[in-house]
């Protein structure tokens, strides 16, 4: 059974530019998870998606959005980058939305300059 | 809102010594997870405990969930290189809780030294 894949692995951007990040969950899964964890704030919540319904969301700008389509496979976009965005982000997929173990991608490494 | 407070935050011991961490919460919740994040990856799942009381052992390590389900506590024996990395606890909220996400705790930085 194939992982959870995140697209790229790494990204560089510059300020002001804006950037879609790719995630496609374990076969089956219909709820993805979407994290940003940078050393000084740990993993913070920014959205969940369950059937293509956005069913929860964190404290975040509204410059970070995100996706879903009908094979589960989500994006997320950030506009206007900004330095701080500089971040792991990590996506994870499970069965139920908020329930279950959650499997992570290896997460897109994305610097601002 | 439910917040789990992971102890101690960062955590540096010698090779063959035996150490414990702790997930702590005021909120009770259906069940407990464990994970491990090295450096520049996902984290990985270890255990989930699900039962007040329960205790689970994976090789040199061992969880243990609070009677209340608040609370829960992950113990190494004799700590190798090999188990340096970030530690996270998550706890899953109770049916019909209302916000119902994963609440990931603040993590253990943990370094085991050669």
């Amino acid at each position: 059974k194939a992982g959870v894949t995140q697209t790229p692995r790494y990204l560089i951007k510059t300020r002001g530019q804006q950037v879609t990040l790719s995630c496609s969950p374990i076969s089956g899964h219909r709820s993805v998870s979407w994290y940003q964890q940078t050393p000084g704030q740990g993993l913070q919540f920014l959205f969940e998606y369950f059937s293509e319904t956005q069913r929860n969301k964190g404290n975040f700008p509204g410059r970070f959005s995100g996706r879903q389509f009908s094979n589960s496979r989500s994006e997320m976009n950030v506009s206007t980058l900004e330095l701080g965005d500089s971040a792991l982000y990590l996506c994870a997929s499970s069965q139920g939305t908020g329930r279950g173990e959650a499997f992570f991608g290896q997460g897109t490494r994305l610097t601002v300059v | 809102t439910q917040l789990l407070e992971q102890s101690p935050q960062f955590l540096s011991i010698q090779e063959g010594e035996n150490l414990t961490v702790y997930c702590n919460s005021s909120s009770v919740f259906s069940s407990l997870q464990w994970y491990r994040q090295e450096p520049g990856e996902g984290p990985v799942l270890l255990v989930t405990v699900v039962t007040g009381g329960e205790v689970k052992k994976l090789k040199r390590l061992t969880f243990q969930f609070g009677d209340a389900r608040k609370d829960s506590s992950l113990h190494i024996t004799a700590a190798q290189p090999g188990d340096t990395g970030l530690y996270l606890c998550a706890g899953e909220p109770p049916r019909n809780f209302g916000n119902e996400k994963l609440t990931f705790g603040t993590g253990t930085r943990l370094t085991i030294i050669p």
